[in-house]
């Protein structure tokens, strides 16, 4: 079955430590996105990718880097620098935009969801 | 990017036809019309997208207005599987990269 893996499911994290939220997915996408989303919020763009080794901020990337070595791979670190990492966190892929013209189908992950102790 | 207004919740009975409405006034003419839906405890998924005319899927129907300042995503039969937060969202098709804008989306309440 094609689809997009997250892992963990849930995820505890200490004052002053990093942690990584993995993603993988194996669409064949060259297009992949990290969410955050609050409770009874929509999601926030944090990053996204639209190529490997290519990545651009969305619009609260403050506290979090990511990296994307691989077409099938994308993932977060949640830094010391984020003070309130506590949230629920999105993965997604698309086809290009460019090339499907802005009706693209995000699909997205089952998500992980990082608390801090 | 341009705004949706979406009602903060609705409910419906199972097995009852659900009419979720959307306003989007700016629309722009190279804007599609995309749903999504999040059940509890999950990542969003696609419902259907259009960008004039309406469309049907096997999961729901998209009716858009003709001047396309407003839209309506139709459920037939709820089920209480449908109990979800929908989101309506824009997209233009003439620009390369674009985020998708979640606002808080309606939270449909299915009673059996």
């Amino acid at each position: 079955d094609g689809g997009i893996t997250q892992s963990p499911k849930y995820l505890f994290r200490k004052e002053g430590q990093n942690v990584t939220l993995s993603c993988e997915q194996n669409l064949n996408h060259d297009a992949m996105y990290w969410y955050r989303q609050d409770p009874g919020q929509g999601l926030r763009l944090i990053y996204y990718s639209q190529i490997v080794n290519d990545f651009q901020k969305g619009d609260i990337a403050e506290g979090y880097s990511v990296s994307r070595e691989k077409k099938e791979s994308f993932p977060l670190t949640v830094t010391s620098a984020q003070k309130n990492p506590t949230a629920f966190y999105l993965c997604a892929s698309s086809s290009t935009p460019r090339t499907a013209g802005g009706g693209e189908t995000q699909y997205f992950g089952p998500g992980t969801r990082l608390l801090v102790l | 990017d341009a705004k949706t207004t979406q009602p903060n919740s609705m409910e419906s009975n199972e097995e009852e036809p659900v009419h979720l409405p959307c306003n989007h006034s700016t629309i722009s003419g190279t804007d599609y019309i995309h749903w999504y839906r999040q059940l509890p405890s999950q990542g969003p998924e696609y419902v259907i997208h259009g960008l004039t005319s309406n469309v049907n899927n096997r999961m729901a129907s998209l009716a858009i207005a003709e001047d396309r300042k407003s839209s309506t995503l139709i459920l037939h039969r709820a089920t209480l599987r449908d109990a979800a937060v929908y989101y309506c969202i824009l997209r233009d098709w003439n620009t390369g990269f674009q985020k998708l804008v979640f606002g808080t989306g309606t939270r449909l309440l299915v009673s059996p």
